[in-house]
C-alpha cells in the first residue's frame, strides 16, 4: 500500500527566510508520480508540481524548488525568500500505476502548515 | 480558478438526513474524483469515475454513493448522515483517468452535520 509522510505538522518562519518542507513516500510500484499541492486559507487545493519516478532531476520554478531523491524516497519542497502570501497548508501526494483501466487516486500526506510572519 | 465547479459551497443539515453534492469538471475532462477532508482523517480519496463508469474506489462508506452523468457532471450522495461526516468534500477532474495526470480541484463543499 502506498503511504506519504509529512513529518512537519507546522513550520513558522519570518519573511525572507528559506524553508524546506519534507515529504517521504512508500510504494511498491516502480512507476509512480509525486505531486505537491497548496491549500491557502481560502480552502481550495492548488496544483504546484508533478514528478514521475523516472525523472530525478531537481526542478526550480521562481522561488520554488523541488528535490526528488529516489534513494531516500523523498520529494522535498523548498521555498526561497518566503513571503507572507506563502502561508498555507502544503500537501505532498503520491499516485501509482500506469494501466489506463486500473484507475488512479492520490494518496496525500498529512500536510504541513506553513506560517510566514512579516 | 481551476475550472472545476462544485455546489453548494456550504451545507448544514441534521443527523440522519441525505444530501447531494454536485461537481462539474473542467471542460474536456472525462474523469472525476471525490475526496473527503476532515480533521481526524486528513484528505482521503473516495471514488473515481471515468466517462460515466466507476474506475477506482477508496474508503467510501456504504452510506455514500456517486455517479457520473452523460454530460460528465458528477454527484456524491451522502445518506443517514452522522456527526462524523462533517468535512470538506472536494471534487477533482483530469483529462484522462491515469495516474500521471495532475488533478485539478474544485473549491469544495463544506458539509456540517448537526
Amino acid at each position: 500500500a502506498q503511504k506519504v509522510t509529512q513529518a512537519q505538522t507546522e513550520i513558522s518562519v519570518v519573511e525572507k527566510e528559506d524553508v524546506t518542507l519534507d515529504c517521504v513516500y512508500e510504494t511498491r510500484d516502480t512507476t509512480y508520480y509525486l505531486f505537491w499541492y497548496k491549500q491557502p486559507p481560502s480552502g481550495e487545493l492548488v496544483f504546484l508540481i508533478r514528478r514521475n519516478s523516472f525523472d530525478e532531476q531537481n526542478e526550480i520554478s521562481g522561488r520554488y524548488s523541488w528535490n526528488f531523491q529516489k534513494s531516500t524516497s523523498s520529494f522535498n519542497f523548498t521555498i526561497t525568500a518566503s513571503q507572507v502570501v506563502d502561508s498555507a497548508v502544503y500537501f505532498c501526494a503520491l499516485s501509482e500505476g500506469t494501466e489506463e483501466t486500473s484507475g488512479s487516486r492520490l494518496t496525500f500526506g498529512e500536510g504541513t502548515q506553513l506560517t510566514v510572519n512579516p | 480558478d481551476s475550472g472545476v465547479t462544485q455546489t453548494p459551497k456550504h451545507l448544514i443539515t441534521a443527523t440522519g438526513q441525505r444530501v447531494t453534492l454536485r461537481c462539474s469538471p473542467r471542460s474536456g475532462d472525462l474523469s472525476v474524483y471525490w475526496y473527503q477532508q476532515s480533521l481526524d482523517q486528513g484528505l482521503q480519496f473516495l471514488i473515481q469515475y471515468y466517462n460515466g463508469e466507476e474506475r477506482a474506489k477508496g474508503n467510501i462508506l456504504e452510506r455514500f454513493s456517486a455517479q457520473q452523468f452523460p454530460d460528465l457532471h458528477s454527484e456524491l450522495n451522502l445518506s443517514s448522515l452522522e456527526l462524523g461526516d462533517s468535512a470538506l468534500y472536494f471534487c477533482a477532474s483530469t483529462t484522462q483517468g491515469n495516474s500521471y495526470n495532475e488533478q485539478f480541484f474544485g473549491p469544495g463543499t463544506r458539509l456540517t452535520v448537526l
